[in-house]
């Protein structure tokens, strides 16, 4: 059983640009959410994906928006990059056999904007 | 405003001792709670949960424990080992919906020899 991974590992981008994440998610998950960790934090959601469709926003600007594709791999694109978007990108999967089923984790994209 | 709060950013303890981690939220409407175990380099791996039906859940050297009255949760690790030392995160699910989990910002565990 393969887990959740990630492409790139690390990406450096500069203020205004845009920036597109990978994941392909665990094997036998149909859900898959990303999230924002900023140095000494905690994870942050931004959003989540079921059957191809966003259902679910934590409280991040539409510059950020995402897709999940019918393998359900996804990707995270953020658009107009600002220095706070610097952080770690987290990639996870779940099963939507009841809502009680945790996150996988995949390592991360490293983005940092200059 | 916080919503999950771990109010220690680190803690040592001592091989073979029991580690007691805390974790304290304030949103009644969480209904599942997690907690998350990092590396550095790696993305968290989950260790346990628990739904707000219970109020203990055990899985082999690590239990967790809820109080919905406090709105507390901790996790006790025994015995502490070596390879427990890293940041753990408590995160919690709830409202209904394709909410996401809300985390807390971590404690750093380490267990010395």
């Amino acid at each position: 059983e393969t887990g959740v991974t990630q492409s790139p590992t690390h990406l450096i981008k500069t203020r205004g640009q845009q920036v597109t994440l990978r994941c392909s998610s665990q094997s036998g998950h149909n859900t898959v959410s990303w999230y924002q960790q900023a140095l000494g934090q905690g994870p942050q959601f931004i959003f989540q994906y079921y059957r191809e469709e966003e259902n679910g926003r934590g409280n991040f600007p539409p510059r950020f928006s995402g897709l999940q594709f019918p393998n359900y791999s996804s990707e995270l694109n953020v658009n107009a990059l600002e220095l706070d978007d610097s952080a770690l990108y987290l990639c996870a999967s779940s099963t939507q056999k009841g809502r009680n089923s945790p996150l996988h984790f995949g390592n991360g994209t490293r983005l940092t904007v200059t | 405003d916080q919503q999950v709060k771990q109010n220690s950013p680190s803690l040592s303890v001592q091989e073979g001792r029991i580690s007691i981690l805390n974790c304290d939220y304030t949103n009644s409407m969480f209904d599942y709670f997690l907690w998350y175990k990092k590396y550095p380099a790696e993305g968290p791996t989950f260790l346990i949960s628990i739904s707000s039906i219970k109020d203990k859940n055990e899985d082999g050297r690590f239990t967790v424990f809820l109080n919905k009255s406090a709105k507390h949760l901790s996790l006790h690790i025994v015995p502490s080992q070596p390879g427990d030392s890293a940041v753990y995160f408590c995160a919690a699910r709830g409202g209904g919906g394709a909410d996401g989990l809300t985390f807390g910002k971590g404690t750093h565990l380490i267990i010395q020899p």
